[in-house]
């Protein structure tokens, strides 16, 4: 079975560039959840959607960054325009939740961004 | 709201030796409790969780924790600690009766070193 994919792995941007990180869930999943790992803040959740619906967005730092889900498979966080401290590693998880219940969230490989 | 605590930074251990790696939380009502390992350069990969029933639970790898409700803690733990194992164990929490929905909180991360 394929986990969940992220692309690209690695990305080297200039300052004021736009960036869009991709997802792809697993299949069957319907929560996918967008993370960013730094040394400082450790592993922040930004966004989390369930069955293509953001039903919390509260760890967005600011209205640079954006994130989508058009459709149960794809996903893509969006930094328009992109700062140096923006630089971490960008986790994508899903899982399958229903209502009154939990499951595991499977995280993909994360793409590593470098804002320069 | 629910937190979770990792108290140690680093855990070392000789190969064969048991490792203990420890976890405490703080929730509202009885919680959903999770360990992932992070390898580097890779996204974190699921160990185990607990949600009801056995208050030890056994995962992947060998590792399993045991959940004690009177200490709040879910430490994990491993009988006979590999070179391998070697890696970054995060704990994490989720409380099903908030209206944190679907989020996990996750600690800050333990690294583990296992010395030959």
């Amino acid at each position: 079975d394929a986990g969940v994919i992220q692309s690209p792995r690695h990305e080297v941007t200039e300052m004021g560039q736009e960036v869009t990180l991709r997802c792809k869930p697993i299949s069957g999943h319907n929560s996918l959840f967008w993370y960013r790992q730094t040394m400082m803040r450790g592993l922040e959740l930004l966004i989390y959607f369930n069955n293509n619906v953001p039903i919390d967005d509260s760890g967005m730092p600011e209205d640079r960054f954006s994130a989508k889900m058009p459709n149960a498979s794809f996903s893509t966080l969006k930094i328009q325009p992109s700062e140096p401290r923006d630089s971490a590693v960008y986790f994508c998880a899903s899982s399958f939740i229903l209502a009154g219940a939990t499951d595991t969230q499977y995280f993909g490989p994360g793409t590593r961004l470098t804002v320069l | 709201a629910q937190s979770v605590a990792q108290p140690e930074d680093q855990v070392n251990v000789a190969e064969g030796n048991p490792l203990t790696v420890k976890c405490t939380y703080s929730v509202s009502g009885n919680p959903y409790l999770f360990w992932y390992v992070q390898y580097p350069n890779r996204g974190l990969q699921f160990l185990l969780k607990y949600i009801t029933g056995d208050n030890l639970v056994k995962g992947s790898y060998g590792f399993e924790a045991e959940f004690n409700k009177s200490q709040t803690s879910f430490h994990l733990k491993k009988p006979s600690a590999l070179v391998s194992d070697s890696a970054l164990y995060f704990c994490a929490v989720r409380d099903p009766g908030k209206s944190s929905g679907d989020k996990l909180t996750f600690g800050t991360g333990t690294r583990l070193a296992v010395r030959p």
